[in-house]
């Protein structure tokens, strides 16, 4: 069964760093989405992407994020300047189309841990 | 989109259907109903979902009441694999929307041997 594959799965970096965050959506999918999940707490809406660019946002995803998708078939996650809180679990979803009521699917996980 | 409400935790014995509640009163017509699972630090994993019909997959059946307002996960058989923490969403589907799925606590389901 197709899967949505994230890489690394666990990633270590100093406060101030700049990370990026690499998911490979399903093949034939059009809409992505990045999740985070801060330890113990709820899954949270990042960013959502189609047709190459960002069709929302929620109020974490500040200026010091941005997403990417470089070529037909990555989708990344880029922190500019990683601060303490931004140490979470980061999920990747990707789901087929706009207006279809098929569901996303996420990848496994980043585990971002800020130093 | 419409809010859900879920118990926090249940338990149920290895072997035993599990049933898992969900109240989504304020649901609108457009909105569907999904259930996803989160096993330890897992990515979601999606389950099941419906808009007004009874649907039964490989893993679970969903039932929904006929006002819609609730639903009920059940898995048949539950195994000590399915401990997880069971989210249900309700969700959109317009032009326009983007789709993102909003999560709540859910219920922990800790199956027992």
């Amino acid at each position: 069964e197709p899967e949505v594959t994230q890489t690394p799965s666990h990633q270590v970096t100093q406060m101030g760093q700049e990370v990026i965050l690499r998911c490979v959506p399903i093949s034939n999918h059009l809409y992505f989405y990045w999740y985070r999940q801060i330890l113990g707490q709820k899954v949270e809406f990042l960013v959502s992407f189609y047709n190459n660019e960002i069709s929302e946002k929620s109020e974490i995803f500040d200026d010091q994020f941005s997403v990417e998708r470089p070529d037909g078939s990555n989708f990344t996650l880029k922190i500019r300047s990683t601060k303490l809180e931004d140490s979470a679990m980061y999920f990747c979803a990707s789901r087929d189309r706009p207006y279809s009521n098929q569901p996303q699917h996420f990848g496994d996980g980043t585990r971002l841990s800020i130093l | 989109d419409a809010k859900t409400t879920q118990p926090t935790s249940m338990d149920c014995a290895e072997g035993r259907a599990a049933n898992l509640p969900c109240n989504h009163s304020t649901i609108s017509g457009n909105e569907y109903v999904y259930w996803y699972r989160q096993i330890h630090s897992q990515g979601p994993q999606y389950i099941i979902h419906g808009l007004k019909n009874n649907e039964t997959n490989e893993m679970a059946s969903l039932i929904i009441t006929e006002d819609r307002k609730s639903s009920t996960l059940i898995l048949p058989h539950a195994t000590l694999r399915d401990t997880a923490v069971y989210y249900c969403i309700v969700r959109l589907h317009l032009s326009g929307n983007t789709g993102k799925l909003i999560f709540g606590q859910g219920t922990t389901l800790q199956v027992k041997p």
